[in-house]
């Protein structure tokens, strides 16, 4: 099972750039990696997903090496309304029906401050 | 939107109460999922359920079950509430696109239970 290891917490301030990295060293052929965002007495929301390179939405981008070992997640320009818990996280399998089990670890802490 | 509503943002009961959480997602989805969030301990899988009726155990179903009787609902019921399944418990629901991109689950706000 790929199990991911990513900073407890990172702190930054508005307008910056923010890169949050994780490793996933057992990473399977057939996993792709997602990010969560989750805001304080919140659930957890999909941020963007993606299996190689990069992929960019509305909201971040996600770098992937050839290797896929980690992955990056970028924030451009953070407010003060990003400061959430942020995860990476792979699939660890499929489940009976469809749908992959995911395993969520206690992710980043981001802080932004003005 | 999808969207996932739960009964009850906050929740109080006693020790040995019977408990039920109710779960409601209005997009049709197939799956639906239990997690049980705590402190250091990141998001643990209940149960899940892909059809009504059916039902699949998680990480940690001890002391739970679950009940899907209609697609848009899942309960989840803590037959006789202990301490320490204090917790905040928050319920998700995805559709049924069975392969490895099928990563993207829809939460709801949560329920903070306390049993005291």
């Amino acid at each position: 099972l790929a199990k991911t290891t990513q900073p407890i917490s990172m702190d930054s301030y508005e307008g910056q750039e923010v890169n949050i990295t994780c490793s996933h060293n057992n990473i399977a052929t057939n996993d792709y990696i997602t990010w969560y965002q989750q805001f304080p007495s919140q659930g957890p929301r999909f941020i963007i997903q993606g299996y190689k390179t990069k992929v960019t939405n509305e909201v971040a981008s996600l770098f992937i090496p050839a290797d896929r070992k980690s992955s990056t997640l970028s924030l451009p320009r953070v407010s003060l309304s990003d400061t959430a818990v942020y995860y990476c996280l792979v699939g660890d399998y499929i489940l009976t029906g469809g749908g992959n089990k995911l395993t969520f670890g206690t992710g980043t802490q981001l802080k932004v401050e003005l | 939107d999808v969207k996932v509503t739960q009964s009850s943002r906050y929740l109080v009961k006693r020790t040995g109460e019977k408990v039920f959480l109710e779960c409601v997602q209005d997009m049709d989805h197939e799956n639906m999922f239990w997690y049980r969030q705590d402190p250091g301990l990141g998001l643990r899988l209940i149960y899940f359920s892909y059809d009504v009726k059916m039902k699949e155990k998680g990480d940690i179903p001890e002391g739970y079950s679950v009940s899907r009787e209609k697609k848009e609902r899942f309960s989840l019921i803590l037959e006789s509430a202990s301490t320490n399944q204090t917790s905040m418990y928050l319920c998700a629901s995805s559709p049924r696109l069975a392969g490895p991109a099928s990563n993207e689950q829809f939460f709801g706000p949560g329920t903070r239970l306390t049993v005291l």
